[in-house]
């Protein structure tokens, strides 16, 4: 168990709709990443928070937006959904914000029918 | 740009043996740490190694070793008296700070470790 928690786990919904996947860092954790995991595109960085700040961003398409709330957790939101975008996101969180290992949540697994 | 290549798609081991897992990188900043992350059937990534890249000494984590070639921008993963829990996909990933933390994962080597 790497202290990070993710929710849902599974999530089915519709092409065109909006959905939130949560992340709760590890305790004292302040930076946390989302990463999607697609069969075709392998694992894409997509966005980094720091202590509620925008650090990085990756591939992360315009229909996506995350943030960061004041207590750390995360939450990652995916709108106007498509076909494409069903994968697994995991989220990861370090102590710092510099070079420092990650740890992975256990992913939300998204179907997009 | 930056990326990582992975060139083995799948690779196989007996039980006990050694095998060695090949990553290539591109990167024009010259501070950066390269992982190695392996990801079981479960789906959960877990970190096996990492190494600082203005570190000259190889890192080893018991049973798990690099081979870090900066000039070459090559890190190689070699994992000793294979288990069957090695099974698992491998991605190499390298990340820089610089400008942000961005993080670039290879596609990934499956492994897997036969009795």
């Amino acid at each position: 168990d790497s202290g990070v928690t993710q929710t849902p786990k599974h999530l089915i919904t519709a092409t065109g709709q909006r959905v939130t996947l949560r992340c709760s860092p590890r305790s004292g954790d302040l930076s946390v990443y989302w990463y999607q995991q697609s069969l075709d595109q392998g694992l894409q960085f997509l966005i980094q928070y720091y202590n509620g700040e925008e650090r990085a961003k990756g591939n992360i398409l315009e229909r996506f937006s995350a943030q960061q709330f004041p207590d750390l957790h995360s939450e990652l939101n995916l709108s106007s959904l498509e076909l494409g975008d069903s994968a697994l996101y995991f989220c990861a969180s370090s102590g710092s914000g510099g070079a420092d290992e990650q740890f992975f949540g256990p992913g939300t697994r998204l179907t997009v029918l | 740009a930056q990326t990582v290549t992975q060139s083995q798609p799948e690779m196989s081991v007996q039980e006990a043996e050694t095998v060695t897992l090949s990553c290539t990188y591109d990167t024009s900043e010259s501070n950066y740490y390269l992982f190695w992350y392996k990801q079981p059937p479960s789906g959960q990534m877990i970190l096996v190694i990492r190494q600082e890249a203005y570190k000259q000494q190889n890192a080893t984590e018991n049973r798990f070793s690099v081979n870090f070639q900066k000039a070459a921008k090559s890190f190689s993963l070699k994992i000793s008296d294979s288990q069957l829990g090695d099974t698992a996909m491998y991605f190499c990933a390298l990340e820089q700070w610089n400008t942000g933390n961005q993080f670039y994962f290879g596609t990934g080597t499956s492994l897997t470790v036969i009795p």
